[in-house]
């Protein structure tokens, strides 16, 4: 049972480049999220999905794309990669509802030279 | 908007010591809490989680945490600590409603040093 998995695991950029993260998930979850970590700011959402085609912005959407095409899928575009984009991404996903606990990947590692 | 403190940037105790880490939310109603721990290199795992009732729940790995409305705290405490409880530790804020989606606000995190 893989659960969340995000690929690839580690990325350098250089400023400028495109690039897609992906997140698959297994669980036959409804609601999906990505997040970014930053030393001293925790956990901060960029945008998330309730469903097969639908998405939405969270906190910190800008300079970031993304596209659920399938439910089980969940892709995280950068289209002109910035040095303030270097960050650690993680990309969770739950069942439907408010109280649901939302299930992990272990991290994209992401530098923007 | 929720918001959510975790006062303590790192921690450290002596392994076999009780351990508290706290956290304080902002929220209007009826908050949804969550505990999460975070090895080095891995995902957020959940500890442990408070919707309603009793307002001491027990977790994994041995870990508590107790709900108090009045002091909008929702703490995380260890009776005794072990060497591989070293890891980061956030609190997270949920709320209810058909459009919160199960979005959570994260705290800054605490991280915890444990020395033999």
């Amino acid at each position: 049972n893989a659960g969340v998995t995000q690929t690839p695991k580690f990325r350098v950029l250089k400023t400028g480049q495109s690039m897609t993260l992906l997140c698959a998930q297994d669980m036959n979850h409804e609601y999906m999220y990505w997040y970014r970590q930053d030393p001293g700011m925790g956990l901060r959402l960029i945008h998330y999905s309730v469903g097969e085609g639908t998405t939405a912005k969270g906190e910190v959407p800008d300079g970031y794309n993304v596209s659920r095409l399938k439910k089980q899928n969940f892709l995280l575009g950068l289209e002109s990669a910035a040095p303030s984009q270097t960050s650690v991404y993680f990309c969770a996903s739950s069942y439907r509802g408010y109280n649901q606990p939302q299930h992990f990947g272990d991290g994209t590692r992401l530098s923007i030279l | 908007a929720q918001s959510v403190t975790q006062p303590d940037i790192h921690i450290t105790v002596s392994e076999g010591a009780s351990l508290e880490l706290r956290c304080n939310y902002s929220y209007g109603a009826t908050p949804y809490l969550f505990w999460y721990v975070q090895s080095p290199g891995q995902g957020l795992q959940l500890l442990l989680k408070y919707f309603s009732g009793d307002t001491l729940v027990q977790g994994i790995k041995g870990f508590e945490a107790e709900f108090k409305r009045s002091q909008s705290s929702f703490n995380l405490r260890k009776p005794s600590v072990h060497w591989s409880d070293a890891a980061e530790y956030f609190c997270a804020v949920g709320n209810a409603g058909g459009t919160s989606y199960g979005k959570l606000t994260f705290g800054q995190g605490t991280i915890l040093t444990v020395h033999p």
